[in-house]
């Protein structure tokens, strides 16, 4: 089934350890994305990626590392983690033709 | 800089009844429009969009929304509501202009509205 699909799809994960969250997608779109969703505050962007070979930041980029070294792979590295990126993170993509954004089912990161 | 409010963060109806949740929105630039639901546990599901022409859009699942530029909102609405609506929904903008084909997935959302339906 085409998509997105995230790993892992829950972690918890020590204080100041490191951890990439995986993002793959399947549709051959152009732009993707790495959201943050927290109670209260809806989904916020941390960034994202126009092409491959291109990253920029969204909205609450700081604590947060991505690569794009092809089109189908965006993964978001949390280099030293703290217990405010405890959060449900959720990784999307989107193309011209399409006009819309397409989710994965997201990864529950505690940081305790 | 965008920014988009909902203005009920909870909304508990009852099944058959009809149900509006208010999104309005602020944007020094032309903006698309978006409603997404996501149901418990799952990622975030498209139900519709404005992105030009007719001011009333028709999504999934019998809802549909109606974009009033002068009042900057985008209300979503459904005549009859099921239980199998019960989930939580984000309004969310983004910037027309946005380069490499960014302007459907680089997104400001709304804080969410949670839609309770009961029996």
């Amino acid at each position: 089934i085409a998509g997105i699909t995230q790993a892992p799809t829950s972690q918890i994960l020590a204080a100041g350890r490191r951890m990439t969250l995986r993002c793959t997608q399947d549709m051959r779109h152009n732009a993707m994305y790495w959201y943050r969703q927290d109670l209260g505050l809806g989904l916020r962007l941390i960034h994202y990626s126009n092409t491959a070979g291109t990253t920029g930041k969204g909205e609450v980029p700081d604590g947060y590392s991505v690569s794009r070294a092809n089109t189908d792979d965006f993964p978001l590295t949390l280099a030293s983690a703290v217990p405010s990126q405890t959060s449900v993170y959720f990784c999307a993509s989107s193309s011209t033709a399409n006009t819309e954004a397409f989710f994965g089912q997201g990864t529950r990161l505690t940081v305790v | 800089a965008q920014s988009v409010t909902q203005l009920d963060s909870q909304v508990p109806v009852f099944e058959e009844a009809p149900v509006e949740l208010r999104c309005n929105y602020s944007s020094s630039v032309s903006v698309y429009l978006f409603w997404y639901v996501q149901y418990p546990n799952q990622g975030l599901q498209l139900l519709l969009k404005y992105l030009s022409g007719s001011t009333l859009v028709k999504g999934i699942n019998g809802f549909e929304a109606e974009f009033n530029k002068s009042q900057t909102s985008f209300h979503l609405r459904k005549p009859s509501v099921h239980i199998s609506d019960t989930a939580e929904y984000f309004c969310a903008v983004s910037d027309r202009a946005n380069a490499g084909g960014t302007s459907y997935g680089k997104l400001t959302f709304g804080q969410g509205t949670i839609l309770t339906v009961h029996p």
